[in-house]
């Protein structure tokens, strides 16, 4: 039972432009969402985060959007650059559990 | 943050045998996390490993296949063991510095990547 999805295995972006990552989940009890950047032969690496009560949180180039209606938080990205070349986790979290998607592997072509 | 080392960083084991994967962190923390990754997907939380507790597996792990010790509040061992080539996975310790009232982050190492042949 997959409570959170990333739908979109991976995405090409040209540099300078923007990158739009999706999320979806199920469980209406979470109340923190978060996304992880990681590459190759590293561990995942925090990068943003949101709570349930806000429906934007921005980080210099980094903005996350949260829907409660839909379910869906969003992860922008701009301008891209190469070095967010990755593979981008969101996570979703309640009390002590917390639950990952798949991952979303972001090339931003120079 | 913190800063998180695990060793080995990758290995090659033969079935049957196990290996212990060790988790050091430069800080004290209270609730540190052991996770799997396997080819292609997310990432799975194996055990809850909290300092002067029993480790807390979720469904589909067990301790005599996963065993943990957290002898103190930096470090922690993950042991696989009896292992079969479907334990090949990216194995992955994290931490959770600042638990807050609503959410809160984790912090991982770097893995261990484990191939068994």
């Amino acid at each position: 039972d997959q409570q959170v999805k990333q739908n979109s295995p991976s995405l090409s972006v040209q540099e300078g432009r923007i990158s739009i990552l999706n999320c979806d989940y199920t469980n209406s009890m979470f109340d923190y969402f978060l996304w992880y950047k990681k590459y190759p032969a590293e561990g995942p690496t925090f990068l943003i985060s949101i709570s349930s009560i806000k429906d934007k949180n921005e980080d210099g180039r980094f903005t996350v959007f949260l829907n409660k209606s839909a379910k869906h938080l969003s992860l922008h990205i701009v301008p891209s650059q190469p070095g967010d070349s990755a593979v981008y986790f969101c996570a979703a979290n309640t009390g002590n559990q917390f639950y990952f998607g798949t991952g979303t592997s972001l090339t931003v072509i120079p | 943050s913190a800063v998180i080392s695990q060793k080995p960083s990758r290995d090659i084991c033969q079935r049957g045998t196990s290996l212990t994967i060790q988790c050091q962190v430069d800080s004290q923390v209270t609730m540190m996390f052991w996770y799997r990754q396997q080819p292609g997907q997310s990432l799975t939380l194996i055990a809850t490993a909290n300092q002067g507790s029993e480790a807390t597996y979720e469904s589909g792990f067990v301790i005599d296949k996963f065993p943990i010790s957290r002898p103190n509040l930096t470090f922690s061992t993950l042991t696989v063991s009896n292992m079969s080539p479907e334990d090949s996975s990216i194995y992955l310790c994290s931490v959770a510095p600042d638990p807050r009232g609503q959410g809160y982050e984790q912090y991982f190492g770097p893995g261990t990547r484990l191939t068994v042949t």
